[in-house]
């Protein structure tokens, strides 16, 4: 049973463009998202987070967007450039004392120059 | 964020000997860290969470026999693989959460195991 999900496995941009990944969930005790960036054989680096409490958290070239209702989240990245080609996992963390992250399974982006 | 290392970052052991794959905090006193296991191709999945001074959690399927985890202090962590086996050949990787505020997890840069 897949708490998260993220539908693309791949997707090419051109430089310069919008990137959207997307994200959706089915766990109603996630209350806070994660976003991380993966290069391989490389360990995961943190790029941003949302509180379940907000619809939108920003960070430079980074936005991203939380839709509760529909359990969804989307990560944008504009303008994209040749460097954030790599993979990019959704973790939510549940709101449990645990508050394990529990990551999707990637979306490949290529930005190609 | 924290600093995390990790060592070995690559070995590759005949089958049914054991690795110790070491997880450093540099920065940061860390009382949970945790073990994760990526296999080709597929998403970072958890195997355990360990605590500091206590026995680790094992999350369902993670036989705790077989992946020995010690967190004798605040800043190492480290796990055992037992009698490895060729399928046990996986890209492991540790990681630190802060205890408050975003809840971020600062991940060490992994450690690529080869069983032959």
């Amino acid at each position: 049973d897949q708490q998260v999900k993220q539908n693309s496995p791949s997707l090419s941009v051109q430089e310069g463009r919008i990137s959207i990944l997307n994200c959706d969930y089915t766990n109603s005790m996630f209350d806070y998202f994660l976003w991380y960036k993966k290069y391989p054989a490389e360990g995961p680096t943190f790029l941003i987070s949302i509180s379940s409490i907000k619809d939108k958290n920003e960070d430079g070239r980074f936005t991203v967007f939380l839709n509760k209702s529909a359990k969804h989240l989307s990560l944008h990245i504009v303008p994209s450039q040749p460097g954030d080609s790599a993979v990019y996992f959704c973790a939510p963390i549940s709101s449990g004392s645990a508050r394990q992250l529990t990551f999707g399974s990637g979306t490949q982006l290529t930005v190609l120059p | 964020g924290a600093v995390v290392s990790q060592h070995p970052s690559w070995v590759i052991c005949k089958s049914g000997t054991s690795v110790k794959i070491e997880c450093r905090s540099l920065d940061f006193q860390a009382t949970t860290m945790f073990w994760y296991r990526q296999f080709p191709k597929q998403s970072l999945m958890l195997m355990a969470t360990s605590n500091e001074g206590s026995k680790a959690t094992y999350e369902q399927g993670v036989e705790k026999d077989k992946f020995l985890i010690n967190h004798a202090s605040l800043t190492l962590s480290t796990l055992t693989v037992t009698s490895a086996h060729p399928e046990d050949s996986s890209f492991y990787i540790c990681s630190l959460q802060r205890t408050s505020g975003s809840w971020e997890q600062f991940f060490g840069p992994g450690t690529r195991l080869t069983v032959l």
